[in-house]
C-alpha cells in the first residue's frame, strides 16, 4: 500500500497570509502513461463531508476559488493557500490514486493565528 | 445537480449485518464508477470499497474484504453497500462518492450516514 504522509498535522496562520501543507508518498504516483501526479486534495469543514479541491496533483475542480494551488511531483507534492480567509478553517487531506487501495494522508488542520 | 444521498445507517451489535443505500441523482449514475469511503469518529478518511460503472469490476479494502460487498442497480440509481460481521471498528460515517473518471479520485460526496457497532 502507498503510504501519504502529511506535515504538518497543525498550523496557525494570520488571515491574509499564506498557508503550506505538505504531502509525502512512500512511492512515486506519477503515471508514466499520461506524465501526471494521481494526488488530489481535499478540504473537509466541521460537520461537513470532503470537498474535492485539487486532481491531478495541479488541477484545481471547477468552482474552487484560484487561492488555493497544488504542486510537486513524483512523491512530495504541497497544497498552497495563497492568502487565507476565514472559511478556509478545516482539515486538508491529500490522496493517492496510483493504485487500489487508494490512501489518504492522515490530515492537516489549519486555523486562524 | 449532483446529488448522493445515503441511507442505512444506525446501531447495530458486532456480530451483525447492515445495509447501506446511496439514492443518486443529478447525473448519469451508469457511467460512473462509485465508491464508499468511511470515516471513524474524530478520525481520517479510508476508502472502503469500489464497483465500476458496470458493475463488473469491484475492489474492497483490505479491512473489509470478505465482510462487506459493494453492489449497484443502475436502472434505480442505487449504490449499496452490505456489511457483515460488523466489529467495533467498523465504527464510522460512511460516505457515498462519486469517480468522474474511473481513475480513484471523488468528485462528489454524500453527507454520510453513521454506522455505529457497539454491544
Amino acid at each position: 500500500d502507498i503510504v501519504m504522509t502529511q506535515s504538518p498535522d497543525s498550523l496557525a496562520v494570520s488571515l491574509g497570509e499564506r498557508a503550506t501543507i505538505n504531502c509525502k508518498s512512500s512511492q512515486s504516483v506519477l503515471y508514466i502513461s499520461n506524465n501526471k501526479n494521481s494526488l488530489a486534495w481535499y478540504q473537509q469543514k466541521p460537520g461537513q463531508p470532503p470537498k474535492l479541491l485539487i486532481y491531478w496533483a495541479s488541477t484545481r475542480q471547477s468552482g474552487v476559488p484560484d487561492r488555493f494551488s497544488g504542486s510537486g511531483s513524483g512523491t512530495d507534492f504541497t497544497l498552497t493557500i495563497s492568502s487565507l480567509q476565514a472559511e478556509d478553517v478545516a482539515v486538508y487531506y491529500c490522496q493517492q490514486y496510483y493504485n487500489s487501495p487508494w490512501t489518504f494522508g492522515q490530515g492537516t488542520k489549519v486555523e486562524i493565528k | 445537480q449532483v446529488q448522493l444521498v445515503e441511507s442505512g445507517g444506525g446501531e447495530v451489535q458486532p456480530g451483525r449485518s447492515l445495509r447501506l443505500s446511496c439514492e443518486a441523482s443529478g447525473f448519469a449514475f451508469n457511467l460512473y464508477a462509485m465508491h464508499w469511503v468511511r470515516q471513524a469518529p474524530g478520525k481520517g478518511l479510508e476508502w472502503v470499497a469500489t464497483l465500476w460503472y458496470d458493475g463488473r469490476n469491484e475492489k474492497y479494502a483490505d479491512s473489509v474484504k470478505d465482510r462487506f460487498t459493494i453492489s449497484r442497480d443502475n436502472s434505480k440509481k442505487m449504490l449499496y453497500l452490505q456489511m457483515n460481521s460488523l466489529r467495533a471498528e467498523d465504527t464510522a460515517m460512511y460516505y457515498c462518492v462519486r469517480d468522474p473518471l474511473s481513475y480513484g479520485w471523488f468528485d462528489y460526496w454524500g453527507q454520510g450516514t453513521l454506522v455505529t457497532v457497539s454491544s
